[in-house]
């Protein structure tokens, strides 16, 4: 089955610096890459993804790229704000979504 | 409402006691899964509804788990003679699409807090 690697697990950064967040999944099937974000106490929130045919996605202060090859995946958010904290989790979907464990960010204003 | 509504919102259980989870997807939606998300993990996909088809209970941890949805919108995660290791968030999940579609968006619940003592 899929299997799917998230690094790192925690990054802090200071409010306006960057933030990237890696994942590598290991089934050429998988063809859709979401990113979730999940606040305390709440289900995961879907805030990007991107498809097996497309590079890289872009929305507002969020970007996406894949490299299918390479089987990788990275999440890039810009700007940063003490909002953007909370955990992320990457998926690989072949079918179903399978998650990495999650990156607990957070921004220091 | 308009989102993925799931009850009990916590559940504290004795060992050994069933307990029966519910899921209320968003109207509509074809496709239904239940994750297990232990803390500080990401969630584990247990099963998978297409309509009222169960076609992937592959993740179900052991017989003592059971899913239901039995005309196709409201499941019902049922589990049996809890032990502490069943203790996790419940989360259920939503989708427009079949599965053979590639769009695969998940819309979440707030899941079901299971402790079992």
């Amino acid at each position: 089955g899929e299997n799917v690697e998230q690094h790192p697990s925690t990054l802090s950064v200071q409010e306006g610096d960057s933030a990237v967040i890696k994942c590598t999944y290991s089934d050429s099937a998988s063809n859709y890459f979401p990113w979730y974000k999940q606040e305390l106490g709440k289900g995961p929130q879907l805030i990007i993804d991107i498809r097996s045919n497309v590079g890289e996605k872009k929305d507002q202060r969020i970007a996406v790229t894949l490299n299918k090859t390479a089987k990788h995946f990275s999440l890039h958010i810009t700007e940063t704000q003490p909002e953007d904290s909370a955990v992320y989790f990457c998926a690989a979907h072949a079918g179903k979504s399978t998650f990495g464990d999650g990156t607990t960010l957070t921004v220091k204003p | 409402g308009a989102g993925v509504s799931q009850s009990p919102r916590y559940k504290v259980a004795k060992r050994g006691q069933d307990v029966a989870l519910r899921c209320d997807p968003i109207s509509g939606h074809v496709s239904l899964f239940w994750y297990q998300q232990a803390l500080g993990q990401g969630p584990e996909f247990l099963t998978y509804f297409q309509n009222e088809a169960q076609l992937d209970k592959s993740g179900l941890p052991s017989d003592r788990f059971f899913a239901e949805r039995p005309e196709g919108s409201v499941s019902t995660l049922k589990i049996q003679r809890t032990q502490q290791e069943d203790s996790a968030v419940y989360l259920c999940a939503s989708s427009l699409f079949g599965q053979a579609s590639e769009t695969g968006e998940l819309f979440f619940g707030e899941g079901s807090r299971l402790t079992v003592l």
